[in-house]
């Protein structure tokens, strides 16, 4: 158990709708990463956030934004689902804002239909 | 782009040393490396990172060759549990440089 927690496990939604994926870091981490995994373009980095703030951008999509709460925990948000979204979505945390040791959640399972 | 190359699979004997290489001849001085593991329907697991100098932790070592063109991730006594999709990363010390997975190693484990 590496003490970051996601929510909800799965999810199974129609295209064109909208999802809120949760993150809570591990306790003392002021960095969220997200990451989408999917069959064809693996692990990809999507955002990161340290301590409130935007840290860095990956391959993120504009349909999709996140945000990191006065409390730590993140929220991303997918909206105009298309089938190509259906993934794996992890998040990871790190004390530091430098990604030395993440550690990741179990993920969200994400399928649309 | 990772840049970094590893073999797409290995395979392993239960309790036999496992040696899991990675090239990164571009690699800058300021470049960590890093190792994560995957196992199968969980998310990735920090594994050890390194600069220079070999590393040592409760679940590897971290082998960095002389000029640091490659590396060698050790796991010293395979166990069915360690059969995942390794991966190996560069990146540099810096907040803003995200880790970029490639594909990994993955690595079987033979009872």
């Amino acid at each position: 158990d590496s003490g970051v927690t996601q929510t909800p496990k799965h999810l199974i939604t129609a295209t064109g709708q909208r999802v809120t994926l949760r993150c809570s870091p591990r306790s003392g981490d002021l960095s969220v990463y997200w990451y989408q995994q999917s069959l064809d373009q693996g692990l990809q980095f999507l955002i990161q956030y340290y301590n409130g703030e935007e840290r860095a951008k990956g391959n993120i999509l504009e349909r999709f934004s996140a945000q990191q709460f006065p409390d730590l925990h993140s929220e991303l948000n997918l909206s105009s689902l298309e089938l190509g979204d259906s993934a794996l979505y992890f998040c990871a945390s790190s004390t530091l804002p430098d990604p030395l040791e993440q550690y990741f959640g179990p993920g969200t399972r994400l399928t649309v239909t | 782009d990772a840049k970094t190359t590893q073999p797409n699979s290995m395979e392993s004997n239960e309790e036999e040393p496992v040696h899991l290489p990675c090239n990164h001849s571009t690699i800058s001085g300021t470049d960590y490396i890093h190792w994560y593991r995957q196992l199968p329907s969980q998310g990735p697991e920090y594994v050890i990172h390194g600069l220079t100098s070999n590393v040592n932790n409760r679940m590897a070592s971290l082998a960095i060759a002389e000029d640091r063109k490659s590396s060698t991730l050790i796991l010293h006594r395979a166990t069915l549990r360690d059969a995942a999709v390794y991966y190996c990363i560069r990146s540099r010390n810096s907040g803003n440089t995200p880790l970029v997975f490639g594909k990994g190693t993955r690595l079987s484990v033979i009872a």
